[in-house]
């Protein structure tokens, strides 16, 4: 079935990086976008980046513009998220989601990893 | 970028009884680029709803969508022990992508 599991996410301090990832499995990973969401604590649903199936176009939020970067590694199956420049603000669990191209609504979520960002 | 306000904040209902969830766009959107998801105490979010009015694969038929526009909306026919979640809506358009703030459809 469709799985998309996230890891890389910790603590890190302001103005630090990390980078997330996603493992994809289940369905052609090269053929579709995917996106990532975050969600702080206790609030709502963040869209953060989108990449287009063969990484030819991004798209970002304008909270993270400049300092966060979606990839991917279509040999791999894998989906990136550089964070760099971290602030408390973004203290968040990141989910990945991958995008059903007829709708452009993410259609099927990982379960999410938190980063934390704190001195 | 569209904004979206989503409500009640809150809907307090009886389970059995219909909900109607409301998703205002601040201008207009494409009806092929609505969704609506519900998000249970900790978990993903669940697609519900593309195409502002097609249920995803395995939603039940007691939910379902509706609008044009700029007003969209929600109805939970027959509430069920497992409906009582936060429910989102959410739109893209010109390379964005935002989320209403929710509402939550809690036991009354």
């Amino acid at each position: 079935q469709v799985q998309l599991v996230e890891s890389g996410g910790g603590v890190v301090q302001p103005g630090g990086s990390l980078r997330l990832s996603c493992a994809a499995s289940g369905f052609t990973f090269s053929s579709y976008g995917m996106h990532w969401v975050r969600q702080a604590p206790g609030k709502g649903l963040e869209w953060v980046a989108f990449i287009r199936y063969d990484g030819s176009n991004k798209y970002y939020a304008d909270s993270v513009k400049g300092r966060f970067t979606i990839s991917r590694d279509n040999s791999k199956n894998t989906l990136y998220l550089q964070m760099n420049s971290l602030r408390a603000e973004d203290t968040a669990v990141y989910y990945c989601a991958k995008d059903q191209w007829y709708s452009s609504a993410p259609d099927v979520w990982g379960k999410g990893t938190t980063v934390t960002v704190s001195s | 970028e569209i904004v979206l306000t989503q409500s009640p904040g809150t809907l307090s209902l009886s389970p059995g009884e219909r909900a109607t969830l409301s998703c205002r766009a601040s201008q207009s959107v494409s009806s092929s680029y609505l969704a609506w998801y519900q998000q249970k105490p900790g978990q993903a979010p669940r697609l519900l709803i593309y195409g502002a009015s097609s249920r995803a694969t395995g939603i039940p038929d007691r939910f379902s969508g509706s609008g044009s526009g700029t007003d969209f909306t929600l109805t939970i026919s027959r509430l069920e022990p497992e409906d009582f979640a936060v429910y989102y809506c959410q739109q893209y358009g010109s390379s964005s992508w935002t989320f209403g703030q929710g509402t939550k459809v809690e036991i009354k």
